[in-house]
């Protein structure tokens, strides 16, 4: 079982808007940013959006992550076919004095 | 450039000893704190520990699953951080990511395969 909670799964279609969840507690998301990170089949993990809210160079602006609370969520706009990927959040956890990684949610693209 | 390039994965035995390295470039090494992540075949992304860099004493810490047979290292004048995995077991078969945390380039590897199976 995994510190933080996401969904498994999550679809949508070309265009669409879709929202991954990401839930924690106080000791991880309530008191620390948050990460996202992408990863394509037999690739590396990328960093998609750092400090909760943040979007490094070159990741599109279709990408945004929010914090409220112990939760955070990923969104993504104008849903595209090369977006079909596995997405984790991250975090620091004070309690466990480590980071933690949610389970990911596969999202598919229709 | 960025490069980053990790290595000294392969097959071991339950017990055994394996190091890896992750050597970077393009990038200022010694201002990043550096963390190894590793995926287990079919399953998520799981922390495995961190290096912090000079202005934090190059403190490491560990996640409960590695805390006593990991210990992370770095050279900062060679780029480089190291892993070193002593009694090893068959859970810690994965793929390892060394993962320095910055946002301001890619720095993705490709990672190196750990097998622990007899």
């Amino acid at each position: 079982q995994s510190v933080l909670t996401q969904p498994p799964s999550a679809s949508g279609t070309p265009g669409q808007r879709v929202t991954i969840s990401c839930s924690g507690s106080r000791s991880n998301i309530g008191n620390r940013d948050v990460y996202w990170y992408q990863q394509l089949p037999g690739t590396a993990p990328k960093l998609l959006i750092y400090k909760s809210n943040q979007r490094p160079s070159g990741v599109p602006d279709r990408f945004s992550g929010s914090r409220s609370g112990t939760s955070a969520s990923l969104v993504i706009s104008g849903l595209q076919s090369e977006d079909e990927a596995d997405y984790y959040c991250a975090a620091w956890d004070d309690s466990l004095s480590g980071r933690v990684f949610g389970g990911g949610t596969r999202l598919t693209v229709l | 450039e960025v490069q980053v390039v990790e290595s000294g994965g392969g097959l071991v035995q339950p017990g055994g000893s394996l190091r890896l390295s992750c050597v970077a470039s393009g990038f200022t090494f010694s201002d990043q704190y550096i963390d190894w992540v590793r995926q287990a075949p079919g399953k998520g992304l799981e922390w495995v520990g961190r290096s912090r860099n000079k202005a934090k004493s190059y403190t490491t810490d560990y996640a409960a699953s590695v805390k006593g047979r990991f210990t992370i290292s770095r050279d900062d004048l060679k780029n480089s951080v190291f892993l070193q995995m002593n009694s090893l077991k068959t859970e810690d078969t994965a793929i390892y990511y060394c993962a320095p945390l910055t946002a301001a380039v890619d720095t993705r590897g490709q990672g190196t395969l750990v097998t622990v199976s007899s």
